[in-house]
């Protein structure tokens, strides 16, 4: 079974400094995926990140990053440059089967002015 | 951009009612999930569809029914509302493809009283 663990239920970073947010998973897929979401107040889900399990570097989007190691089964997301328009709950999730995603329960990060 | 709406942003129904929750995307997209999210669980998917007419049980399924009569709608019911089914409902689409990220929609608030 997939399993995702978000062990930070809340985060605080000073604004304009970077934050990880940490991931790991658990599959025995030699073909995964892992992707990061943002949910802001409003509610919207939005797609952040992508990291395919045979890409060899990690990915990045502008002020995001995802720190991939494989051995050790996580997909840390990094914020640099923390704005108060971060604020907001962010879900690791993991691609399973052919298109499915499972969810882990998310961090809540607050940026300090 | 793609564009998923949901009916309803907020829904209020009572116990025993049966409740309809609708889905649209705009960009032909294939796949279409409903999840619901709640504090600590994350999100957690109730059903997919990988084409009309076609459905797939997720991991809660119970107490849920879905319809896809048409590509672009996906339809979430509630058979008998219950109060444990309170809850944020998400509806998302995707199209497969190397990273099937999913986009969703703006959520619908349910509560059962």
């Amino acid at each position: 079974a997939q399993k995702i663990t978000q062990t930070q239920p809340g985060m605080f970073v000073q604004e304009k400094e970077a934050v990880t947010l940490d991931c790991t998973y658990d599959t025995s897929d030699p073909s995964y995926g892992l992707f990061w979401y943002k949910q802001p107040s409003s509610g919207e889900m939005i797609f952040l990140i992508y990291q395919g399990s045979y890409d060899q570097q990690n990915a990045t989007e502008g002020r995001y990053s995802l720190n991939f190691q494989k051995a050790r089964k996580s997909a840390n997301l990094v914020i640099s440059a923390s704005q108060l328009g971060d604020s907001a709950m962010y879900f690791c999730a993991q691609k399973t089967g052919a298109n499915n995603l499972f969810f882990g329960t998310g961090t809540r990060l607050t940026v300090i002015p | 951009d793609v564009k998923v709406t949901q009916s309803s942003r907020y829904l209020v129904k009572r116990t025993g009612e049966k409740v309809f929750l609708e889905c649209v995307q705009d960009m032909d997209h294939e796949n279409m999930f409903w999840y619901r999210q709640d504090p600590g669980l994350g999100l957690r998917l109730i059903y997919f569809s990988y084409d009309v007419k076609m459905k797939e049980k997720g991991d809660i399924p119970e107490g849920y029914s879905v319809s896809r009569e048409k590509k672009e709608r996906f339809s979430l019911i509630l058979e008998s509302a219950s109060t444990n089914q309170t809850s944020m409902y998400l509806c998302a689409s995707s199209q497969p493809g190397t990273t099937y990220e999913q986009y969703f929609g703006p959520g619908t608030r349910l509560t059962v009283t």
